[in-house]
């Protein structure tokens, strides 16, 4: 069974771009989450998905983020327009109701 | 102050030597407490998941928590060179997000 997958690996951008990252939670999964680590400080909670429904966005930063889930599949994180302190490793995590949340790579972004 | 509290490390043991790791918290309405580890540029992998206060034990890892002192603790018996990641404490209230202590990085020897 495939994990979570997550693209790109790596994205380095200039400030004001904007960037879009992609997570593919393991199929099935209706429950799917993202995460951003800052240089130096913790992981942190960023929003929920139930299905295609936001259901808890409140660690999103501000209103530059934008996460959405369409179908219920897969998701997208887009940036727009990225600041120097955007920069960090974006996680996403997957699981069925209640369970163990299943972390992929994740995706280091390099604002500069 | 921050919901977790974890030592950074890093931490150097010898191979075959026990590995203690903790954490501390803030917020008592955290019900469900974890340990990931995390190899370099992976995703966190779980390794114990605990509710209740007292120990729960799966093979070398034995996790320990006590809410009385919002304390949380890892312990890696014999631990192996393969035990080499980063370790990071988790907790929730119930409400699915995960709140992380910024991990422990943990070198074994051989």
């Amino acid at each position: 069974e495939a994990g979570v997958t997550q693209f790109p690996s790596h994205s380095v951008i200039e400030k004001g771009q904007t960037v879009t990252l992609r997570c593919d939670p393991i199929s099935g999964h209706d429950n799917l989450y993202w995460y951003r680590r800052v240089m130096g400080k913790e992981i942190k909670f960023l929003l929920h998905f139930v299905k295609e429904s936001k259901q808890d966005e409140s660690g999103m930063p501000n209103n530059r983020f934008l996460a959405e889930r369409t179908g219920g599949t897969y998701s997208t994180l887009k940036v727009q327009p990225a600041e120097l302190e955007d920069s960090g490793v974006y996680f996403c995590a997957s699981s069925q109701e209640g369970n163990e949340q299943f972390f992929g790579p994740g995706t280091r972004l390099t604002v500069l | 102050q921050k919901e977790v509290e974890q030592d950074p490390g890093p931490l150097s043991v010898p191979e075959g030597a026990i590995v203690s790791l903790n954490c501390t918290y803030s917020n008592s309405a955290f019900q469900y407490f974890m340990w990931y580890r995390q190899y370099s540029r992976k995703g966190p992998e779980l390794l114990m998941y605990t509710y209740s206060s007292g120990n729960k034990e799966d093979g070398r890892f034995t996790a320990q928590v006590d809410k009385s002192s919002k304390y949380i603790s890892l312990f890696i018996r014999d631990s192996q060179p393969s035990d080499s990641a980063t370790y990071l404490c988790a907790m929730e209230t119930g409400a699915n997000n995960l709140f992380f202590g910024t991990g422990t990085r943990l070198t074994v020897i051989p």
